[in-house]
């Protein structure tokens, strides 16, 4: 199994829906992090979470919210899908005390129309 | 927002060639260097934490070298194999808050 999981891998909705991406990991890492990738952008944070009760916003966070439900598990929900949400997200844990790196989960490529 | 620039954006090699892109970075509030290797249709993958002026870090053909007073990184790949074809991101962390921001990318495509 892999350390991270995201589920779904792909995701196509309608303007308006509400979407929740899920992710859950095996590491024992108490920071995960979401993330979205845009063409020709790097890596976006939108949310990251250090610890069960400690949630951040990120540098994209509006439209996006998140719930850690346990130290394994952090999702993401798009109350409101718009089209420009359109974007690969990556879920990722990682431990500080090796300097930080990140592991990163399968992705999923989620569509608005 | 912290600055972290890759070049170059796109590089074709052909097989057996030895290759390098650079990661440049702010030199203030140095934490970490990260490189990862991301192959289409999968995750990024990590292939060097570097945390010290000066670090030199391998794995196999491809290697990293860190200069945090002047704020880069080099990548190397020696010899270059088809399977060698990824984009390779540098991401930089900052000290105390320790926010990472990551670069676009260099994408390598290595020709048979």
């Amino acid at each position: 199994d892999a350390d991270v999981t995201q589920t779904p891998r792909n995701r196509i909705t309608k303007t308006g829906k509400r979407i929740m991406l899920e992710c859950s990991q095996t590491k024992g890492h108490d920071r995960m992090y979401w993330y979205r990738q845009d063409p020709g952008l790097g890596l976006r944070l939108i949310y990251y979470s250090f610890d069960v009760k400690d949630i951040n916003k990120g540098e994209i966070s509006d439209g996006y919210s998140v719930s850690r439900q346990a130290q394994a598990k952090f999702s993401l929900s798009l109350e409101s899908a718009i089209p420009n949400q359109t974007a690969l997200y990556f879920c990722a844990t990682s431990d500080p005390n090796r300097g930080g790196g990140y592991t990163f989960g399968s992705g999923t490529r989620l569509t608005v129309v | 927002i912290l600055n972290v620039e890759q070049s170059p954006q796109s590089l074709h090699v052909q097989e057996g060639d030895s290759t390098n892109f650079t990661c440049s970075f702010p030199s203030s509030n140095f934490y970490a260097l990260h490189w990862y290797r991301w192959e289409t249709a999968k995750s990024p993958e990590a292939l060097f934490v570097m945390t010290l002026n000066g670090d030199e870090k391998k794995k196999g053909r491809i290697s990293a070298t860190l200069n945090t007073k002047e704020g880069y990184s080099y990548l190397y790949i020696k010899g270059s194999q088809p399977e060698d074809s990824a984009t390779y991101l540098c991401a930089f962390r900052t000290g105390g808050y320790q926010k990472v921001t990551f670069g676009t990318g260099t994408k390598l495509q290595v020709i048979p």
